[in-house]
């Protein structure tokens, strides 16, 4: 079966400085990557998505996310944090032919000025 | 597109009463999820549409929990009875040509239930 884990339930970063939020996967074949955004009181928002190609995936607002099969890891970066990045994250993953997204608990990422 | 839309936005009701949570997919997409997000369990798939069919709903919690989708821009889920391990916020999700895996799915803004 497939499974996300995001082992931190919090990561603080100072405003400027760069920002890793980290994932890993378990399917049993090749995965398709996610990850999205919750703001508070909103829904999820799609941030990127690793299908196949290029490891180091570009998406929105400045994240990019980097795929490692042999860690099996999807880990979100940002060059520099800015306060309006504090959200909760979370990684999902689709195995080929299973649907549908399987969701991490979700990390929140606090963004201090 | 407007997106996902769900209502209402927020629901308040007494314990035993019957709730109904509302969810207009976007146009095209032929799959619909719903989901319930709490502190304590996280995000929880509950069941999914593929086509207006459900194809899986072994995340619900119990038979007091309900879902339909009568047709493509429309569908529901009901609580009855209601009971206060039921408060949460309950998103509504769509993707399109799920045959093709990668898709994303998208989310609408939630309904935020409290059962007192």
């Amino acid at each position: 079966a497939q499974s996300v884990a995001q082992p931190e339930d919090q990561v603080n970063v100072a405003e400027g400085n760069p920002l890793t939020v980290k994932c890993t996967y378990s399917v049993s074949g090749n995965p398709y990557l996610f990850w999205y955004v919750q703001y508070p009181n909103r829904g999820l928002q799609f941030l990127l998505k690793y299908i196949t190609g290029d490891n180091l995936v570009k998406g929105s607002y400045g994240f990019e996310a980097e795929f490692n099969k042999s860690q099996t890891s999807f880990h979100l970066k940002k060059p520099s944090a800015l306060v309006s990045d504090s959200a909760l994250y979370f990684c999902a993953v689709r195995d080929i032919g299973n649907t549908p997204l399987v969701f991490g608990k979700g990390t929140r990422l606090s963004v201090i000025a | 597109d407007a997106g996902v839309i769900q209502s209402p936005r927020h629901e308040v009701t007494e314990m035993g009463q019957e709730v109904t949570l509302r969810c207009k997919p976007i146009s095209g997409h032929d799959y619909l999820f719903w989901y319930r997000q709490t502190m304590m369990r996280g995000l929880e798939l509950l069941i999914y549409f593929n086509n207006n069919v459900p194809i899986d709903d072994s995340g619900m919690p119990e038979d007091r929990f309900s879902a339909k989708m009568p047709n493509a821009s429309f569908s529901t889920l009901k609580i009855q009875p209601s009971e206060p391990r039921d408060s949460a916020v309950y998103f509504c999700a769509s993707s399109g040509q799920q045959g093709v895996s990668y898709n994303e799915q998208f989310f609408g803004p939630g309904t935020r239930l409290t059962v007192l």
